[in-house]
């Protein structure tokens, strides 16, 4: 079974900061990774996806996260946050494409708080 | 790209009463549609997997008689929350994929209030 688990509910941040959310996933075959992102009140918009090729993954908004299976991890960061990245970010992961209908498991969510 | 829409995007009614969230792609066939509900500050629990021309694939413990779904085109499917109650209230959430391993696209979701 696959599991991911965000580390921190809540981050918060000063605008022009880094932002870093952590996760860490578990899964006994390779994953496919993704962090999506949730606007209050709206579906999840994917940032990102790790899908076994290069293991730094570039995504939208200026946010990356890097793939690193000697930690399990796929933390996503920002070089510098801005009001807008606000929101709620969750990691998922995936195994078993191909034949397979492959289903996300989704972690808890970081609320990611940026202040002035 | 990829669009993914769901309506309505609120709804309330009555406890007893039956409620139809859409979800449609609207510029791209969906072969698996998949529905979830969130709780409020949670995350999404995945509540079954929909497929065109054939039935849904519930996960555990989700009741099928209660949550009707059904996916009648490549580019809709719907989800019937039948004899709401109160404790149905939440927000469901539609997701669809264009191919097998592709990434998920999500609808803004549905607000579910039952009073």
């Amino acid at each position: 079974a696959q599991s991911v688990t965000q580390l921190g509910s809540h981050v918060s941040v000063s605008e022009g900061a880094l932002v870093l959310l952590r996760c860490n996933y578990s899964s006994s075959v390779p994953p496919y990774l993704f962090w999506y992102v949730q606007y209050p009140n709206q579906g999840l918009q994917l940032l990102l996806k790790y899908t076994s090729a290069a293991t730094l993954v570039k995504g939208i908004n200026g946010f990356e996260a890097e793939f690193k299976k000697s930690e399990t991890s796929f933390h996503l960061t920002k070089p510098s946050a801005h009001m807008s990245d606000a929101a709620e970010y969750f990691c998922a992961v995936s195994v078993g494409g191909g034949g397979s209908n492959y289903k996300l498991t989704f972690g808890k969510g970081t609320l990611l708080t940026v202040n002035p | 790209g990829a669009v993914v829409s769901q309506h309505p995007s609120w709804v309330i009614c009555k406890s007893g009463t039956s409620v139809k969230i859409e979800c449609r792609s609207l510029d791209f066939q969906a072969t698996t549609m998949f529905w979830y509900r969130q709780f409020p500050k949670q995350s999404l629990m995945l509540m079954a997997t929909s497929n065109e021309g054939s039935k849904a694939t519930y996960e555990q413990g989700v009741e099928k008689d209660k949550f009707l779904i059904n996916h009648a085109s490549l580019t809709l499917s719907t989800l019937t929350v039948t004899s709401a109650h109160p404790e149905d209230s939440s927000f469901y959430i539609c997701s669809a994929r264009i191919a097998l391993v592709s990434p998920l696209h999500f609808g803004n979701g549905t607000r579910l209030t039952v009073t």
